[in-house]
């Protein structure tokens, strides 16, 4: 079963607009930790933000913010006033403290912002 | 901080060859490192996990003896695909973390592997 669910596989906005991507994951877990990557089209990843299963406080950051919500099993990611160069794929990942190293991936989510 | 390099960026090569892909922790001690493999439009597939002065753990379905992974130290792993073919034409990606599972993996810019 896919433990992290990204159910949007693209997204187009234009420039200015608000968008927010969506995360789904499924652990049984009490202690795991969530991430976002954004990988652009160069193909680099890049870390944006680290979650724990015990800090549900939402985040911002600039115009990225993230929603936390233990009840959903979601961690959403929305860009606020969406800009071209926020055109990438982003990666929502799971790593549970149960399960040592692993980390697991969604299956990224397309998003092109249109000037 | 939390720098990692890897390289080559690209590699074009006739099918037989080996390719060595190296990644590197700039500016911290990877006590592990993970490669991955990413078809196009595609997420990242975990290929194996390795510590350092450790054999490499692989996931179900890679094999150990085309893709040898070695941890040498703290801030250097490698990736060589042995006798490679076409079908081993992917963009490889490392990623290096310092400390426990809490810690976010932080990744190199990745090798884009073209068998010929």
């Amino acid at each position: 079963a896919q433990k992290v669910t990204q159910a949007q596989t693209e997204i187009s906005v234009v420039e200015k607009e608000d968008v927010t991507l969506d995360c789904v994951y499924e652990t049984r877990d009490t202690t795991y930790y969530l991430f976002w990557y954004k990988q652009p089209p160069s193909g680099e990843l890049v870390f944006l933000i680290r979650r724990n299963s015990f800090d549900e406080q939402n985040e911002i950051s600039g115009r990225y913010s993230w929603n936390f919500q233990k009840s959903t099993s979601s961690f959403n990611f929305t860009i606020t006033a969406s800009q071209v160069v926020d055109s990438a794929v982003y990666f929502c990942a799971l790593s549970e403290a149960g399960t040592g190293n692993q980390f697991y991936f969604g299956t990224g989510t397309s998003l092109t912002v249109i000037p | 901080g939390a720098v990692v390099s890897q390289h080559p960026s690209r590699v074009i090569c006739k099918s037989g060859t080996s390719v060595k892909i190296e990644c590197r922790s700039l500016d911290f001690q990877a006590t592990t490192m993970f490669w991955y493999r990413q078809f196009p439009k595609q997420s990242l597939m975990l290929m194996a996990t390795s510590n350092e002065g450790s054999k490499a753990t692989y996931e179900q379905g890679v094999e150990k003896d085309k893709f040898l992974i070695n941890h040498a130290s703290l801030t250097l792993s490698t990736l060589t695909v042995t006798s490679a073919h076409p079908e081993d034409s992917s963009f490889y990606i490392c990623s290096a973390r310092g400390g426990g599972n809490n810690q976010p993996q932080h990744f190199g810019d990745g090798t884009r592997l073209s068998i010929l």
